[in-house]
């Protein structure tokens, strides 16, 4: 079974302070990993999404690379806008097109 | 490009009550519909699939008959809750794809049962 575990479950940055964010999976065999990010009472907007390990991906002060076991989104001074819940879901091979996601990582960034 | 649009925002009513939910992509043949449920500080739950013309495949555990959904053209699907109570309060997301692109949400409807 699909495994995605993201951490920190919640991470408060200063403005202007980077960091990093983990997304963890176990599949038999990945189609693909996907960034999304969620606003309070939205639904998820798309990010990136990341093919095979060695992929990176950038959009403004976001980075997301790719290894075989997890994915990393690296956020580069960030700024108040990027407070959200950030969102990984992985799509296996086996699974058509269906998503499994994880638990989300509730960013906030202070002025 | 890629925009999803869900409606109604937001749906409080009675127990017992049925609660239609569409979900359209407006610039876009989507070739499959997603219907997701996220509880607070929860994520993602997939309900259910749907291709355009075809049966929708659920997911273990949940039930076709209080779950309707119809996918009737490559830009529209619906969700129909039957006979709703309480516990189907909750927070309903549906997304949409073409081949080989990604998933792009609706901006979910609240569904409240008093």
């Amino acid at each position: 079974e699909d495994q995605v575990t993201q951490s920190p479950e919640a991470l408060r940055l200063q403005e202007g302070e980077s960091s990093s964010l983990n997304c963890s999976y176990t599949v038999s065999g990945l189609r693909g990993l996907f960034w999304y990010r969620q606003d309070p009472g939205k639904g998820p907007e798309f990010l990136f999404t990341l093919y095979s390990a060695g992929e990176e991906k950038e959009k403004e002060r976001l980075k997301a690379t790719l290894t075989k076991k997890e994915s990393f989104l690296h956020i580069t001074a960030p700024k108040p806008e990027d407070s959200a819940t950030y969102l990984c879901a992985v799509q296996e091979t086996a699974s058509g097109s269906r998503l499994t996601f994880g638990e989300g990582t509730q960013l906030t960034v202070n002025p | 490009g890629a925009v999803v649009s869900q409606h109604p925002s937001r749906v409080i009513c009675k127990s017992g009550t049925s609660v239609k939910i569409e979900c359209r992509s407006l610039d876009f043949q989507a070739t499959t519909m997603f219907w997701y449920r996220q509880f607070p500080k929860q994520s993602l739950m997939l309900m259910a699939t749907s291709n355009e013309g075809s049966k929708a495949t659920y997911e273990q555990g949940v039930e076709k008959d209080k779950f309707l959904i119809n996918h009737a053209s490559l830009t529209l699907s619906t969700l129909t809750v039957t006979s709703a109570h309480p516990e189907d309060s909750s927070f309903y997301i549906c997304s949409a794809r073409r081949l080989a692109q990604p998933q792009h949400f609706g901006d979910g409807t609240r569904l409240s049962i008093l």
